[in-house]
């Protein structure tokens, strides 16, 4: 069964520095999500991507994020100048159209030192 | 705001034991949606019910729903060990966690 790939699987950052995350979802699928998770903490969304372009944004999802579609294939989170707060698990999911369920990766797992 | 809230945070019980959670959610939805995760791990989908269904079966899984009292229940039947998880519900294409039921089935 297709799955939603995400690379790397644990990213250690310093502080201040940008980081990227790479998510390669579903082939056919159509919307695509970030989500993270701080430790022992519930799953938040961060933002949706449909059509080239975010459809939805939540508040952590500040200036210091953003996302980008290069290619027909990955579906990518950099954070510009990261902090502290940032270490958590960062999670993708695409779905292939509306009212279908959301397939997730198995994330990446960010530390901020 | 959509979310979904889960109850209870944590339920333990034996194998063979049914386990029953319940999600509440705030607004009107379209569908709502059970996840699971395992520990570090991806939510994994488990059942999608519509607004306009009542009802759904996938294995031994059970979701019922109740819109006029906006909430659902997840039914696990004759759990295994392998269940333990977190176990989440969320509503629509944005999808709001809650905290999660984190289900133990002891061996």
């Amino acid at each position: 069964e297709p799955e939603v790939t995400q690379t790397p699987s644990h990213q250690v950052t310093q502080m201040g520095q940008e980081v990227i995350l790479r998510c390669v979802p579903i082939s056919n699928h159509l919307y695509f999500y970030w989500y993270r998770q701080i430790l022992g903490q519930k799953v938040e969304f961060l933002v949706s991507f449909y059509n080239n372009e975010i459809s939805e944004k939540s508040e952590i999802f500040d200036d210091q994020f953003s996302v980008e579609r290069p290619d027909g294939s990955n579906f990518t989170l950099k954070i510009r100048s990261t902090k502290l707060e940032d270490s958590a698990m960062y999670f993708c999911a695409s779905i292939q159209g509306e009212g279908q369920p959301q397939h997730f990766g198995d994330g990446t797992r960010l530390s901020i030192l | 705001s959509q979310q979904g809230e889960e109850d209870p945070q944590a339920l333990s019980i034996q194998e063979g034991e049914n386990a029953t959670m319940n999600c509440s959610y705030k607004t009107s939805i379209n569908n709502l949606q059970w996840y699971r995760q395992n520990s570090g791990r991806g939510l994994v989908h488990l059942i999608l019910i519509r607004s306009n269904e009542r009802e759904k079966h996938s294995g031994r899984l059970r979701v019922t729903l109740d819109t006029s009292k906006k909430s659902s229940s997840l039914l696990i039947t004759a759990s295994r060990a392998a269940d333990t998880a977190s176990y989440f519900c969320a509503t629509d294409l944005k999808l709001t966690f809650g905290e999660g039921t984190q289900l133990t089935v002891n061996p």
